[in-house]
C-alpha cells in the first residue's frame, strides 16, 4: 500500500536553529499537509498546499515557518528559528482530493532544546 | 472559529463490550472524518462522512453523521484489545477550504 514517508524521524535541534522536515507524499496526490500534536494532545492544522502555493493555514503557521515542493515529490517544512513550544510530532499528509481521507506519514518527532 | 468537540476523552472498555464515541462541532460540516492511531503511531483514516444522517458500517464500527451535519458518533460492538487507540473525528467546514479540524480524541483502553 503506498505510503508518506517523513525523514528525520526524530530530530533534536536548539532553540533559535533552522529546521527542515522532509516529506514525500503519494506520488498520485494533489493536495499535501503538515499538521502537529503535542504529546498527548490532539492533532493541530498548520498548512494546506496545492497547485504549488499554500491554500489555507492556522494562526500556528506564523512567519517562521515555511513550506515548498522543490522537486514534485518532496515536500518540506522549515521552521526559521526554533522555540522550545515547537518540540511536537510533525505529520505530513496527501490526499488525491480536497480534503478527503488523507493518509498520514510516521511523523517527526523535533524536540528543541 | 470552528470548534470540534469529543467525548469522553478516555474510554476503558472490557473485551467483548459495547462503546460509543461522540463529535460535536460548533458549525455545520461539509464532511467529518474518523481516524484512529494507536500508540506511537499515526492518525490512519476510517470514514468520510457527508451526507445528512448517512451511516456506514465498517465490521463491527458503526459511524453516523447527524441531521444538522454538526455532530457524529463511532459505536464499536464487542470491543476486542486490537480496538486499542485513540479515535479522532475531523470536520471540514464548507468555508475552510483544505483544513480538516480535528477533535481533541478519545482514548480507549481494553482489558481482557
Amino acid at each position: 500500500e503506498p505510503e508518506v514517508t517523513q525523514t528525520p524521524s526524530h530530530q533534536v535541534t536548539q532553540m533559535g536553529q533552522e529546521v527542515i522536515l522532509r516529506c514525500v507524499p503519494i506520488s498520485n496526490h494533489l493536495y499535501f499537509y503538515w499538521y502537529r500534536q503535542i504529546l498527548g494532545q490532539k492533532v493541530e492544522f498548520l498548512v494546506s498546499f496545492y497547485n504549488n502555493e499554500i491554500s489555507e493555514k492556522s494562526e500556528i503557521f506564523d512567519d517562521q515557518f515555511s513550506v515548498e515542493r522543490p522537486d514534485g515529490s518532496n515536500f518540506t517544512l522549515k521552521i526559521r528559528s526554533t522555540k522550545l513550544e515547537d518540540s511536537a510530532m510533525y505529520f505530513c499528509a496527501s490526499s488525491e482530493f480536497d480534503s478527503y481521507g488523507y493518509t498520514f506519514g510516521s511523523g517527526t518527532r523535533l524536540t528543541v532544546v | 472559529g470552528q470548534q470540534v468537540m469529543q467525548i469522553p476523552q478516555y474510554q476503558h472498555v472490557q473485551e467483548g463490550e459495547d462503546f460509543t464515541t461522540y463529535c460535536n462541532s460548533s458549525t455545520t460540516l461539509s464532511n467529518i472524518q474518523w481516524y484512529k492511531q494507536r500508540p506511537g503511531g499515526h492518525p490512519v483514516f476510517l470514514i468520510q462522512l457527508v451526507k445528512s444522517g448517512e451511516v456506514k458500517k465498517q465490521k463491527r464500527l458503526t459511524f453516523q453523521f447527524g441531521e444538522a451535519k454538526k455532530n457524529s458518533s463511532l459505536h464499536i460492538t464487542a470491543t476486542q484489545t486490537t480496538d486499542v487507540g485513540t479515535y479522532f473525528c475531523a470536520g471540514q467546514s464548507s468555508d475552510s477550504w483544505g483544513k480538516l479540524q480535528f477533535g481533541a480524541g478519545t482514548q480507549v483502553v481494553v482489558t481482557p
